[in-house]
């Protein structure tokens, strides 16, 4: 059973750059898309962007000039970099298996962005 | 503001049913599998539907779903207290390459 698990800095201040690591246990990349989710605290889930393992990419139009996702296949490992962060970026990041069923979901991890 | 929207809250007394409506547009519902996740408060969200009306292995048949034109519904039977939740909509959007979630419906069992 494939099993998330994602890490990065938690605590960041505006104008720098997040970027977080998704590693795959359990199973491989087979044919998914891998993707990237947040959820700000008290809202709604958002959706980020994903990637598959030949590095193709989609990402959200809102964000897309920010972001950059990449994939890591001989370690098992998706990535996450967003760029120019703002408060407005504090939020709970998942990372997860999926386009159109998600699942699994990682545990999430909370992104402070905090001067 | 979401594309795909949802009403924000639901209520219902125990053992009754509940729907929760998503709605959206051609580029999206219209033309897309649409599914549905169950977020329990303080945890990680749930696949509960898929392909519009298929539901993962553990999922009890309590939850069903279905979509015709450009909008879709979720619906729960045999309410529990421990159904309270957000539930979210989800699909992609072929006009963006985008997936998108409806902005939730937080369900409360009276």
């Amino acid at each position: 059973q494939v099993q998330l698990q994602l890490w990065g800095a938690g605590l960041l201040k505006p104008s720098e750059t997040l970027s977080l690591t998704c590693g795959v246990y359990g199973g491989s990349f087979g044919d998914y898309y891998w993707a990237w989710i947040r959820q700000p605290p008290g809202k709604g889930l958002e959706w980020i962007g994903e990637v598959n393992r030949r590095g193709v990419t989609n990402y959200s139009p809102s964000l897309k000039s920010r972001v950059s996702i990449s994939v890591d296949t001989s370690k098992n490992q998706f990535s996450l970099i967003m760029r120019s962060l703002t408060a407005a970026d504090a939020a709970v990041y998942y990372c997860a298996r999926g386009k159109l069923g998600i699942t699994p979901w990682g545990q999430g991890m909370l992104v402070t962005v905090s001067s | 503001q979401s594309v795909l929207t949802q009403p924000p809250s639901v209520s219902a007394a125990p053992g009754q049913k509940v729907t929760i409506s998503c709605s959206g547009g051609r580029s999206n519902i219209g033309n897309n599998y649409v599914c549905w996740y169950q977020q329990l408060p303080g945890t990680t969200p749930k696949l509960l539907i898929y392909d519009n009306n298929k539901r993962p292995s553990g999922i009890p048949d309590r939850f069903s779903g279905s979509k015709s034109g450009t909008s879709a519904t979720l619906g729960i039977s045999g309410l529990q207290t421990g159904d309270e939740a957000d539930y979210y909509c989800g699909t992609w959007d072929s006009s963006l390459s985008a997936v998108l979630f409806g902005g939730g419906t937080k369900l409360t069992v009276l």
